[in-house]
């Protein structure tokens, strides 16, 4: 069974830095592209960015709102991806999900998601 | 503002049948980038409804269909049920922007 799960959310001052886990299992980490989408409280869906699998180059591909500022990573060997954010802003706060990416051709859609981890920025 | 124009609410009585709108332009849907349509219940993460325009994953039921047409795509919701009653999200990409990019979300409301 394909299982995506956040951690690494709470409480944080604006321009302190954060980082979320999302740790998987259920299938080959390292074959598929890792995306983090956010959801504002009674907001719609943000796609935030994505890591693609290594046979895909690796390569990184982020939201204008958090280019600079928000980093993805992943560890294959572990199962994990990362967010790394840094200068929170108070319109930071938001759900974060991850999700397991489907790549193809030049798109992407998301068949597995996590469950969420709530990033709240407030001083 | 989205660059993927849904309504922002639909509605209909329980066995009825709604459609969804996502209206994008020709640097995303009219460029032929897929749209994908998710399902989102209250309180729940999302889940994946129909990928590639009208491709429904395993699981899904066949009362929920997608097609594509120029710059825009739909989602039809045959025999509505009261559990579908939820938000939906159309995505696709921009090449314009070089992003994934969402809908601004339908709320559905089962009468």
């Amino acid at each position: 069974e394909v299982q995506l799960v956040e951690s690494g959310g709470g409480l944080v001052q604006p321009g302190r830095s954060l980082r979320l886990s999302c740790t998987a299992s259920g299938f080959i980490f390292g074959d598929y592209a890792l995306t983090w989408v956010r959801q504002a409280p009674g907001k719609g869906l943000e796609w935030v960015g994505l890591i693609k699998s290594r046979p895909f180059g690796g390569t990184r591909e982020s939201a204008a709102s958090v280019e600079g500022r928000f980093t993805i990573s992943r560890d294959d060997s572990k199962g994990i991806a990362y967010l790394q954010m840094n200068s929170l802003k108070t319109e930071d706060t938001a759900v974060y999900y991850c999700s397991r990416t489907v790549v193809v051709g030049a798109t992407y859609y998301f068949d597995y998601w996590g469950q969420g981890t709530l990033v709240t920025v407030s001083s | 503002q989205s660059v993927l124009t849904q309504p922002p609410s639909v509605s209909g009585a329980p066995g009825q049948r709604v459609t969804i709108s996502c209206t994008g332009s020709s640097s995303n849907i009219g460029a032929g980038y897929d749209v994908n349509w998710y399902q989102q219940l209250p309180g729940t993460a999302p889940k994946l409804l129909i990928y590639g325009n009208s491709n429904r994953p395993s699981g899904v039921p066949d009362r929920f269909s997608g097609s594509k047409s120029g710059t825009s795509a739909s989602l039809a919701i045959t025999g509505l049920q009261a559990d579908d009653e939820a938000d939906y999200y159309c995505q696709s990409y921009d090449s314009s922007l070089s992003l994934v990019m969402f809908g601004g979300g339908t709320k559905l409301t089962v009468l």
